[in-house]
Formats: structure tokens, C-alpha cells, sequence
């Protein structure tokens, strides 16, 4: 079957770095989304990965292994509204986004 | 109004009521999507409509009806549902559906309760 391994919930300090871990095991892969879902809103697009390697975009950052089925997305200079659930998805061989459960992140003073 | 809308945002309903949910893109996009949204669980894809046809029906049960009539706007109907189904019912469009993996812009979702 097709998977997605994310933690369930992280805690960080404002001002800290965070990496939020995917792993996947997919029928084919034709890329990696992450999104971010503040409580209560729509889903937002952060990043896309389709070529192994760092995206860096601003104070988010993505990175791609597809010999190890394995994402991150790197947070710097956390802020309290970072403070959301970050769900990763990959595209399969039929261009069918298969959703991990999100990691929900939790930002402390 | 921009990006994609939904209407209601909560909506309470027995289980033998009939309700539908509206989406609205004004994106100009090709695809639309259903999604169910439970707590901790992943993004379960209901219904994907692309040009109008639909294109996917992942085994969802037939108390869900769903409904394109442009490529603008999507509803899904309701009707005799269970408690189980409570979750938020999330929309989304994208520029296509087949070829290139395009980014998938949410509505806000509609958060529904089934007593």
C-alpha cells in the first residue's frame, strides 16, 4: 500500500529552527508538497520538490532524498504564527496526491 | 471575491436531512476537488472533476452525491448521513488534473456535524 509517515505533533521555541520529517512509500513518485493549515482555515501551499536537493524560499526551506522515500521542511527564526499543522503529500505514478496526517506544530515563547 | 469559497461554513444536520455544499473558484482553473478532512487522519480525496467530467470516485459512499455544473462551481449533496461522517469538508481547484502536478488551492472548508 501507498504511505505517509509524519510525526503527529511537535513543540518548538519562537525564534528556534524546527525540521518537520515525511517519509514515503509510493506507487511511483512525481513530486512532494508541503502545505501549511492554520486551525480552522484552508490548507496553503508552502513548497513543491520533484529533484533531490535543498528549495529554499524565505525562512522555509524543503529537502528531497527520493533513493531514501524522505522529505523535510526546515522553519527558521520561528513565530508564533508558524503555529499550524504541516501536511506533506507526494504525487504517485498516476499524478494521484497521497496525503500524509500533518504534523501539527506547536510554537512557545 | 478571489481564490476558492465555501458556503456554509458550519452546517448541523440530522441524519435524515438532505443539505448540499457550495464551492465557488475564481481562479479560472480546470480541476475541482472534494475532500473529507477527520481529525489526525489524512486528506481523503472524494471526488475530482476536471473540465466539468468527473474523473475520480474513490468508493465513496452513495449518501454523498456530488455535482459540477461549470467548471466555476462544485456542490456535494447530502443525504441520509451518519454520525461518522462529521468532519470538515474541504474544496479545491487546481489549474489541471492529469500531466505536471499542479499546486491545489483549499476553500475554508465546510465543518460538518451529523446528529
Amino acid at each position: 500500500g501507498q504511505n505517509i509517515d509524519q510525526p503527529t505533533e511537535m513543540t518548538a521555541t519562537e525564534g528556534a529552527i524546527v525540521q518537520i520529517n515525511c517519509t514515503y512509500q509510493t506507487s511511483g513518485f512525481n513530486g512532494l508538497f508541503w502545505y501549511q493549515q492554520h486551525a480552522g482555515e484552508a490548507p496553503t501551499f508552502l513548497s513543491y520538490n520533484v529533484l533531490d536537493g535543498l528549495e529554499e524560499k524565505g525562512r522555509f526551506s524543503s529537502f528531497l532524498s527520493r533513493s531514501k522515500g524522505y522529505s523535510y521542511l526546515l522553519l527558521k527564526e520561528l513565530q508564533m504564527k508558524d503555529s499550524a499543522s504541516y501536511l506533506c503529500a507526494v504525487v504517485d505514478s498516476n499524478y494521484q496526491l497521497i496525503w500524509g496526517a500533518g504534523t501539527k506544530l506547536i510554537i512557545k515563547p | 471575491e478571489t481564490g476558492v469559497t465555501q458556503t456554509p461554513r458550519h452546517l448541523v444536520m440530522g441524519m435524515t436531512n438532505k443539505k448540499s455544499l457550495k464551492c465557488e473558484q475564481h481562479l479560472g482553473h480546470n480541476a475541482m476537488y472534494w475532500y473529507k478532512q477527520s481529525a489526525k487522519k489524512p486528506l481523503e480525496l472524494m471526488f475530482v472533476y476536471s473540465l466539468e467530467e468527473r474523473v475520480e470516485n474513490n468508493s465513496v459512499p452513495s449518501r454523498f452525491s456530488p455535482e459540477c455544473p461549470n467548471s466555476s462551481h462544485l456542490f456535494l449533496h447530502l443525504h441520509t448521513l451518519q454520525p461518522e461522517d462529521s468532519a470538515l469538508y474541504l474544496c479545491a481547484s487546481s489549474q489541471e488534473w492529469t500531466g505536471a502536478p499542479y499546486e491545489q488551492y483549499f476553500g475554508p472548508g465546510t465543518r460538518l456535524t451529523v446528529t
